[in-house]
This record gives C-alpha cells, sequence and structure tokens, in this order.
C-alpha cells in the first residue's frame, strides 16, 4: 500500500515548455486535490477532482489544466511553464466527500521553471 | 471566504519545555479545522483534527488541540518538547460551500533547542 504517489519529484523547465506531473493513489479514494506550496504561502489550492469524470477549479488555476484519468490517477499539465509557477507541488487524494474526511498527500514534486 | 491565520512564522522551545502554536480562524459558519506536520523534503501528515464530535482534540505524537468558537482558535500544543518534533507545522480549514479544498495557514516553523 503506497498510498499517493507522485512522478517526478524534482524537474527544471525552461519557460514556455511544457510537462505533466503524475499523480496516483491506491486507496481507492473518490476524491483527489492539486496543491502549490510556496515559500511563507502555505498550500493553495490549484483543481480538485471530486469523482472520477469530475475536475473543478481552486484558488489558483491560471495557468494549469488537469485530467482525471480514472479513479486512481490525476495529472497536472503546465502547458507553458513560467517562472511563477516554480513550486512545490503535492497531489492529495480523500475517501469521500465528507467535509472532516483526511486528505492524505504525497511526497512532492519540486518544479523550477527557469 | 474563509482564512487561517497562523500567529508566528518561527517558534522556539528547549526540549523538554511545552509547544504552543497558534491557529485562528475566520469564516462565517464554524469550520471543520485540521493540523498538518511536515517534515523535511516530505508531504504533510495529519496530526489531528476537530470534527465537531469533541473540542479537545488529541493527535499523534503527543499533540492535543483546543477548539474555542468564542476566540476562533484551534492553538496546537505538546506538553513536552522532542528534538523529533522539530518540523513545519500547517494548520487547515474547510466548510465546505465552495472548493473542496483545504485552506490552509502560512505554516510555522517549530525549531527545538538542545
Amino acid at each position: 500500500n503506497a498510498g499517493v504517489t507522485q512522478t517526478p519529484k524534482f524537474q527544471v523547465l525552461k519557460t514556455g515548455q511544457s510537462m505533466t506531473l503524475q499523480c496516483a493513489q491506491d486507496m481507492n479514494h473518490n476524491s483527489m486535490y492539486w496543491y502549490r506550496q510556496d515559500p511563507g504561502m502555505g498550500l493553495r489550492l490549484i483543481y480538485y477532482s471530486a469523482s472520477e469524470g469530475t475536475t473543478d477549479k481552486g484558488e489558483v488555476p491560471n495557468g494549469y489544466n488537469v485530467s482525471r484519468l480514472n479513479k486512481r490517477e490525476f495529472s497536472l499539465r503546465l502547458e507553458s511553464a513560467a517562472p511563477s509557477q516554480t513550486s512545490v507541488y503535492f497531489c492529495a487524494s480523500k475517501a469521500g466527500l465528507a467535509l472532516t474526511d483526511t486528505q492524505y498527500f504525497g511526497p512532492g514534486t519540486r518544479l523550477t521553471v527557469l | 471566504a474563509q482564512s487561517v491565520t497562523q500567529l508566528g512564522s518561527h517558534v522556539s522551545v528547549s526540549e523538554g519545555a511545552l509547544v504552543l502554536l497558534r491557529c485562528n480562524y475566520s469564516s462565517s459558519v464554524p469550520p471543520y479545522l485540521f493540523w498538518y506536520v511536515q517534515y523535511p523534503n516530505q508531504g504533510l501528515q495529519l496530526l489531528l483534527k476537530y470534527t465537531s464530535a469533541a473540542t479537545l482534540v488529541k493527535g499523534i505524537n503527543g499533540f492535543e488541540a483546543e477548539f474555542k468558537k468564542s476566540e476562533t482558535s484551534f492553538h496546537l500544543t505538546k506538553p513536552s518538547a522532542h528534538m523529533s518534533d522539530a518540523a513545519e507545522y500547517f494548520c487547515a480549514a474547510i466548510s465546505g460551500g465552495g472548493a473542496d479544498g483545504l485552506t490552509f495557514g502560512k505554516g510555522t516553523h517549530l525549531i527545538i533547542q538542545p
């Protein structure tokens, strides 16, 4: 039982390049999330997926797209990377829709855009 | 919109001393509240959560927190600090009615002095 896994762990991009961050969970969770963490800012929600086949914008969605490929996988795509997207990206999942359900986090992807 | 404020970006205590990390929330309705811990270069791990079942919540590693509606607070405490408690701590809230994601405070870095 690996929990929430993310690939890659580290990535360096040049401005304008594209890439996809991958996230998978093996806990049979329904809801999945993408957050970004910036120094002194805490974590901010980019997109979430309440269930397979649905996605919704969070607080900071501009410059990103997501795909809920199936129940296990939720990917985050940067179409044209910008230096402002340099951050640590965390994927999370939770079992259902209850507000009190615990969100479980992956180890993160550290992205640098030059 | 809700917000979470953590007083003190850095808190330093001596090993064996009381740990007190402050969290205040601002919400039109009392939210559900969470404390997460992040060790260096790792993802976030749940310490405890308030689900309205009890105002005093006990978590892992000897931490506890008390929900005080009158003070809109959910401060985290531990009677005796251990070197292994050195980490970043995040308070987070969710109250529904909008994006189904956590709203995080900016974090408090806990330093343990030997």
